[in-house]
């Protein structure tokens, strides 16, 4: 398979616990974004690397919120002191260039309690 | 400020029925993306739009974009039932490289 793949697809975590997510983009795609969507909503932007700079990131993230992408392949999201209302389905995509589509990952379902 | 608005949000027609789903976006921009997502599911890319006038078809489904209008339509030729979802438009900020989307139209076809 030689999409987006990410890691887990379901994670439930207690208040206050630290939680990571890890993607996979597909191999030859420089661009990785991370979103957040909860039901009945749209997607929202949470930051966007190319290779492995870090180039932006939303002013509605959290200082909780941290992304790596080290090698300008896989990217790790951490959420830092969980709440809940994290609680949503984070999204991978990347992209090859500007303009040719963003490939979605299957998602990874948080739920805090 | 970049807004995507689109409409209806919420359509429930029958199968063999036509319906176009409107996408306006209030700034320029010369692309636009349609995008499928199944409940529970992640989101499928359905079109890719990157010029004025362009128009592209894939089964029961065609889309247009309008830049000067800043209008996209995604028209749907007699539905079936498995065209049942949610679909989101999407368009590209020119100054960087955020995606701004609408709010989705959430589509149910009625066997």
């Amino acid at each position: 398979d030689t999409g987006v793949s990410q890691d887990p697809r379901h994670k439930i975590t207690k208040r206050g616990q630290n939680v990571t997510f890890r993607c996979d983009p597909i191999s030859e795609h420089n661009r990785l974004y991370w979103y957040r969507q909860t039901l009945g909503q749209g997607p929202e932007f949470l930051t966007y690397f190319q290779n492995e700079a870090q180039l932006e990131k939303s002013r509605l993230l959290s200082d909780r919120f941290s992304a790596e992408r080290p090698k300008g392949s896989f990217s790790t999201l951490e959420i830092q002191r969980t709440e809940q209302g994290d609680s949503a389905m984070y999204l991978c995509a990347s992209s090859l260039i500007l303009g040719t589509g963003q490939f979605f990952g299957p998602g990874t379902r948080l739920t805090v309690l | 400020e970049l807004k995507v608005e689109q409409n209806p949000l919420f359509l429930s027609m029958q199968e063999g029925k036509n319906y176009t789903i409107y996408c306006n976006y209030s700034t320029t921009s010369d692309r636009l993306y349609w995008y499928r997502q199944d409940p529970g599911k992640s989101l499928e890319s359905l079109f890719v739009l990157l010029s004025n006038g362009a128009v592209k078809q894939e089964g029961r489904l065609m889309a247009s974009l309008d830049t000067k209008a800043r209008l996209s339509t995604l028209h749907i030729t007699a539905a079936v039932h498995d065209l049942s979802a949610t679909y989101f438009c999407a368009v590209d900020m020119v100054s960087n490289y955020q995606l701004i989307w609408g709010a989705g139209t959430k589509l149910i076809i009625k066997p």
